[in-house]
C-alpha cells in the first residue's frame, strides 16, 4: 500500500472550513483513498473514501487532484466536536482489510 | 444498527499473565480485524478472520492469536503478558471495504 504523507497539526476557527491535505504521490490506480479520524482514545471512526471522484457524505467532502497524487479532506463547519487526529489512508481495492496507519494530522479547532 | 462492540473495556493485569478480549462486529458484517495501538508504534495490524478462517496476520510474536466463531464474533489472546503490550486493541468490522471501528479495549500490564 502507498504510503501518506500529512502534517503533524492544523488549528481551525470554530464553524469555518477545515482543510485536511494529503499527499499519496506514490499511489496506484487501484488504491483507494480513505479518511478516519480518531477522538481521544476512541475507536477511530470512518470518514470517507473515494478512488478518484470528490465525494461528499454528511460528515466531509474528499477532493482528489486529477492525478491522484493528494487530495484534500474538507469539513465544511467545523466545530470542537471536530477536534481529533486525522488519518489518511490508501489502500488497494478487493486487498486484505489490512489498513497501514501512518501518524496522522492532529486537528484542533478553536473557539 | 448496533456499531462494533467490544469487551471488557478496561483490564489491568499483571506480566506472564494472560488476557482474552472480545468483539462482536456489526450485524452482518464477516470480516473482523484486529489493531493494537500504542503511543509510539501507533495503530499496528494484528490479524483479520473472515468466516472462522485467518487470512492475514500482521508482525506480532505468537503470544498474541485470535479466533473468530460461526456468528462472526472474535477473541483474542495474549499469553505471558509483558509490560509493553499494554495498549488499546482495537477491533474493527468489514463490508464493503470499509472498516468501522470499536471503542476498544485499553489493557494496561503491570
Amino acid at each position: 500500500d502507498a504510503k501518506t504523507t500529512q502534517p503533524t497539526s492544523m488549528d481551525c476557527a470554530e464553524g469555518r472550513a477545515a482543510n485536511l491535505p494529503c499527499n499519496h504521490s506514490t499511489i496506484s490506480g487501484n488504491e483507494y483513498v480513505y479518511w478516519y479520524r480518531q477522538i481521544h482514545s476512541q475507536g477511530p471512526q470512518y470518514i470517507i473514501h473515494g478512488l478518484k471522484n470528490n465525494e461528499t457524505n454528511e460528515m466531509a467532502s474528499l477532493i482528489i487532484t486529477e492525478d491522484r497524487k493528494s487530495s484534500t479532506l474538507i469539513l465544511p463547519h467545523a466545530t470542537l466536536r471536530d477536534t481529533a487526529v486525522y488519518y489518511c489512508i490508501v489502500r488497494v481495492a478487493g486487498s486484505n482489510y489490512q489498513l497501514i496507519w501512518g501518524a496522522g494530522t492532529k486537528l484542533i479547532i478553536k473557539p | 444498527k448496533a456499531g462494533v462492540t467490544q469487551t471488557p473495556r478496561y483490564l489491568i493485569k499483571t506480566r506472564g499473565q494472560q488476557v482474552t478480549l472480545s468483539c462482536s462486529p456489526i450485524s452482518g458484517h464477516r470480516s473482523v480485524s484486529w489493531y493494537q495501538q500504542t503511543p509510539g508504534q501507533g495503530l499496528q495490524f494484528l490479524f483479520e478472520y473472515f468466516s472462522e478462517t485467518q487470512r492475514n496476520k500482521g508482525n506480532f510474536p505468537g503470544r498474541f492469536s485470535g479466533r473468530q466463531f460461526s456468528n462472526s464474533r472474535s477473541e483474542m489472546n495474549v499469553s505471558t503478558l509483558e509490560l509493553g503490550d499494554s495498549a488499546l486493541y482495537l477491533c474493527a468490522s468489514t463490508r464493503q471495504e470499509t472498516q468501522y471501528f470499536g471503542p476498544g479495549t485499553r489493557l494496561l500490564v503491570l
